[in-house]
């Protein structure tokens, strides 16, 4: 079961570019979380939204949870070659059993 | 505070062998759980544990099993592997994020598991 889609699937871009990585589910959740993970290593948290409209700022990154808690943006101003990685979503909590869903991930490649 | 750890790191097996990942985490947090990462499928739960004394299915339990040893060590068991479970496996505890009202996962290094 899919609960969380996530667009595009993969994303190559030239340093300084933007972009925008979308995260999207037909199903209301308490939170959404945001992670990056680096070949080799686990899923390292970057973010954590919990109310409709949320907008939260981490430097260059801009997280974006919808007004009806279904859906997730992630932006990004300025790419680096250093934010090359995977990026997750997941939703979920104590509202599901603390059950958490991931998204299949954009994987990200920023050319220097 | 070392967050979430896993061994092993690697581990090669053949078809019918059976091992165990350990996984344990300093940070007193309740749940525990165990995920496998496949290419283009994402992360995958395959049992977690909301607290000390409770496990429960994920999405993809068969094949494995788990135990939860107390509230820091959280193991998953390969009782007869199949090339089928060659995958990268993480284990992942959550906690409550202070102030925010809502629980996130700390995950560990992974072991990458491939299976002859």
């Amino acid at each position: 079961t899919q609960l969380l889609e996530q667009s595009p699937q993969f994303l190559s871009i030239q340093e300084g570019e933007n972009l925008t990585v979308y995260c999207n589910s037909s199903s209301v959740f308490s939170s959404l979380q945001w992670y990056r993970q680096e070949p080799g290593e686990g899923p390292v948290l970057l973010v954590t939204v919990v109310t409709g409209g949320e907008v939260k700022k981490l430097k260059r990154l801009t997280f974006q949870f919808g007004d009806a808690r279904k859906d997730s943006s992630l932006h990004i101003t300025a790419a680096q070659p250093g934010d090359t990685g995977l990026y997750l979503c997941a939703g979920g909590g104590p509202d599901t059993g603390n059950q958490f869903y991931f998204g299949t991930g954009t994987s990200l490649t920023v050319i220097p | 505070n070392a967050g979430v750890t896993q061994t092993p790191k690697f581990q090669v097996l053949k078809t019918g062998q059976s091992m165990t990942l350990q996984c344990a985490q300093d940070m007193n947090h309740n749940s525990m759980y165990w995920y496998r990462q496949d290419p283009g499928m994402g992360l995958r739960l395959i049992y977690y544990s909301a607290s000390e004394g409770t496990t429960d299915k994920g999405e993809v339990p068969n094949g494995y099993n788990v135990s939860r040893l107390n509230k820091r060590e959280f193991s998953l068991r390969l009782e007869s592997a199949a090339p089928s479970q060659t995958s990268v496996y993480f284990c992942a505890s959550s906690g409550n994020l202070v102030g925010a009202g809502a629980d996130t996962q700390y995950f560990g290094p992974g072991t990458r598991l491939t299976v002859l």
